[in-house]
């Protein structure tokens, strides 16, 4: 399954699949990335990072992909599991003193 | 591994009350960040401190104030609360401002 475009909130995907969640960044000086996972009434969890001097990062069960051109990241999710669901935040240093800036959620659900 | 501490985990305030929210940072980190997440929403940067320095500002209301002390602790001092200032409020920290940050379990701040 795959989220498009900045403003689905929402995907659903069988356990198994492998899912894409997508995220459009704003400032093209913004020099690193984050994808966070965040579970109901906990704080963000870091999942993985991107400098925007790659291109792809690969960790385990999840890839995250940078293209600088269009300004797009994406995570894609491998065998996705029930304890992957949650809601997925991009999250982009504009290099000021390292302050995040969050972009809006998706909400990853996994059926069994 | 020790995480981030926020105190306290719930408050339920008045309007017009004021509150107080405090975040502990992992040891050594010598960096803070406060972030606002409403209802649905992604978390809102508010502000960040390096060295018990004000490092970035972001969406803070004039209302909030915040500082970070000797022992690296930060509190966030919200005054003339509104009804719209309901939210998670998260606190992160990172290591002599590396990117990475590591978020708390939040505060969830309700304003009757």
């Amino acid at each position: 399954g795959e989220s498009v475009g900045l403003h689905l909130p929402t995907l659903s995907v069988q356990e198994g699949d492998n899912s894409i969640i997508n995220c459009a960044y704003s400032n093209s000086a913004s020099d690193y990335f984050i994808w966070y996972k965040q579970e109901s009434g906990k704080g963000p969890q870091f999942i993985i990072d991107i400098r925007s001097n790659m291109d792809k990062r690969q960790g385990q069960r999840v890839t995250v992909l940078l293209n600088k051109t269009v300004k797009h990241l994406s995570l894609q999710i491998a065998a996705t599991q029930p304890g992957d669901s949650a809601v997925y935040f991009c999250a982009e240093n504009r290099g000021r003193n390292n302050d995040m800036r969050f972009g809006a959620g998706t909400r990853l659900t996994v059926k069994p | 591994a020790a995480g981030v501490i926020q105190s306290p985990r719930h408050l339920i305030k008045e309007k017009r009350e004021t509150a107080t929210l405090k975040c502990y940072p992992i040891p050594r980190h010598d960096t803070v960040y406060w972030y606002q997440q409403g209802p649905g929403q992604d978390p809102q940067f508010l502000i960040s401190f390096y060295e018990k320095m004000q490092s970035d500002k972001g969406s803070i209301p004039d209302r909030f104030s915040a500082q970070q002390f000797s022992d690296y602790h930060s509190e966030l001092n919200m005054s003339s609360l509104e009804l719209g200032d309901s939210a998670l409020y998260f606190c992160a920290s990172s290591f002599r401002g590396e990117a990475q940050q590591y978020f708390g379990p939040g505060t969830r701040l309700t304003v009757l």
